[in-house]
């Protein structure tokens, strides 16, 4: 059974870098084809793709944010972490973590976690 | 980047409707397309990939079909539990997601 479950501070002040982590189970990141994905929601919005690292240690990020991003993975401790430099209020949102697989795409969402970004 | 839109945003239906959700990508994404539905404080469930491939549990008056650009999502017969917000997501480069469509109860 995958499940995730993502873990962070849930405010941060403008100006400050957020690190979220991913803690996951049911599957090892050093299994050919897995990947796990970063994505996030600000209330009442659409959903945000926000970046990807795979078994191999590739990565891919939002164009539009990828000066801000860098995605880990550790494999030992079946975590992924995600931080994003230079928080702004329009950053205040659901930050979710998913499983991806080469087969479908992201198939198991963790609960997402509440960040707001407040002074 | 491939944007993504989805119509209509809101969709007012009664159960046992026909329900169909449409989504265009500004360009040609293959057939690179999954749908997910998802209900308030909830994440999002993962119902077709692949443009048309149905994910395991998910049932089957769930459909998906198109590719290059048009795509469509199909509830045969709208039931209870279908009534959420429903998104395109294009996994061709980079991922995409369209704006979302609510389905609400008429």
């Amino acid at each position: 059974q995958i499940t995730l479950k993502e873990s962070g501070p849930t405010l941060v002040k403008p100006t400050q870098t957020l690190t979220l982590t991913c803690t996951f189970s049911g599957f090892s990141l050093s299994t050919g084809g897995v990947g796990v994905g970063w994505i996030r929601q600000p209330p009442g919005k659409a959903l945000e793709w926000l970046a990807l690292i795979y078994w191999d240690d590739d990565k891919r990020y939002n164009p539009s944010l990828k000066s801000r991003l860098t995605i880990t993975k550790d494999t030992s401790k079946n975590q992924v972490v995600l931080t994003m430099t230079n928080m702004d209020l329009v950053d205040t949102a659901t930050y979710y973590c998913a499983h991806w697989n080469a087969m479908t795409t992201e198939d198991y969402w963790g609960q997402g976690t509440l960040v707001t970004v407040s002074s | 980047d491939i944007q993504m839109t989805q119509s209509p945003s809101t969709l007012s239906a009664s159960l046992g409707d026909r329900v169909t959700i449409t989504c265009r990508a500004s360009q040609s994404i293959n057939s690179w397309l999954a749908w997910y539905q998802q209900k308030p404080g909830k994440a999002p469930k993962l119902l077709i990939y692949k443009a048309s491939s149905l994910e395991s549990g998910v049932p089957s008056r769930f459909s998906g079909s198109g590719s290059g650009t048009e795509f469509t999502l199909t509830i045969s017969s709208l039931q209870p539990d279908d009534f959420a917000t429903y998104y395109c997501q294009q996994y061709d480069t980079y991922r995409t997601f369209g704006q979302g469509t609510k389905v609400e109860i008429k």
